[in-house]
């Protein structure tokens, strides 16, 4: 019963290669996000989605594809693999009325 | 542009003993305020979070922090620190005009030593 589940926890992969995180929400939650954490582990927004909707996309590459095709579910598509991609990508849910967030445990990429 | 200060990178603590991790924001108005605790190779898991009210704010693991508006900050305490308390820890403001999104500060990394 777990309340944000990504997968898969760990990605290895090549440069150039294509590749899907995929992210669901148990919470009932209207609003989905895309954090990235770097090697420094700063945190930052990627996109963020309420109700199917984009709110906001980060000046995040057009590589990066999310989609969500319910309210319970964010995925990330990313093609075209550059080796500084490698990064936690971590998925996150809240409600409409408030910024509390809930995160996933992440999803660790290597691109070699 | 809003933004989060965490001004320690790395604080080491003796366990008993009580811990303060710093953190500063700015932002034209009260955000919501939040910390979260990452242990490694681990998720972000939320301690604690202040929306409004008492500035005195109770989390889990014994946890607690203050709003100050006039210093723009939101400190976070411990009485006394245990050795699984060792992890990194995050402050962030929930900004809602933004699409909800959370700005984070750059971690503070606790070590506990016994």
């Amino acid at each position: 019963d777990t309340a944000v589940s990504q997968t898969p926890k760990y990605l290895v992969t090549q440069m150039g290669n294509d590749k899907s995180i995929k992210c669901e929400q148990n919470l009932g939650h209207d609003t989905m996000y895309w954090y990235k954490q770097d090697s420094k582990k700063f945190l930052k927004i990627m996109f963020s989605y309420n109700n199917k909707e984009l709110i906001i996309n980060e000046t995040v590459p057009n590589r990066f594809s999310p989609k969500s095709p319910d309210k319970a579910h964010l995925n990330l598509h990313i093609n075209s693999l550059e080796l500084g991609d490698s990064a936690v990508y971590f998925c996150a849910s809240s409600p409409s009325e408030n910024t509390e967030a809930f995160f996933g445990q992440g999803t660790r990429l290597t691109v070699v | 542009a809003q933004s989060v200060t965490q001004p320690d990178i790395h604080i080491t603590v003796s366990e008993g003993a009580s811990l303060e991790l710093r953190c500063n924001y700015s932002y034209g108005a009260t955000p919501y305020l939040f910390w979260y605790v990452q242990s490694p190779g681990q998720g972000l898991q939320l301690l604690l979070k202040y929306f409004s009210g008492d500035t005195l704010v109770q989390g889990i693991k014994g946890f607690e922090a203050e709003f100050k508006r006039s210093q723009s900050s939101f400190n976070l305490r411990k009485p006394s620190v245990h050795w699984s308390d060792a992890a990194e820890y995050f402050c962030a403001v929930g900004l809602m005009e933004y699409g909800n999104k959370l700005v984070f500060g750059a971690g503070t990394i606790l070590r506990v030593k016994s």
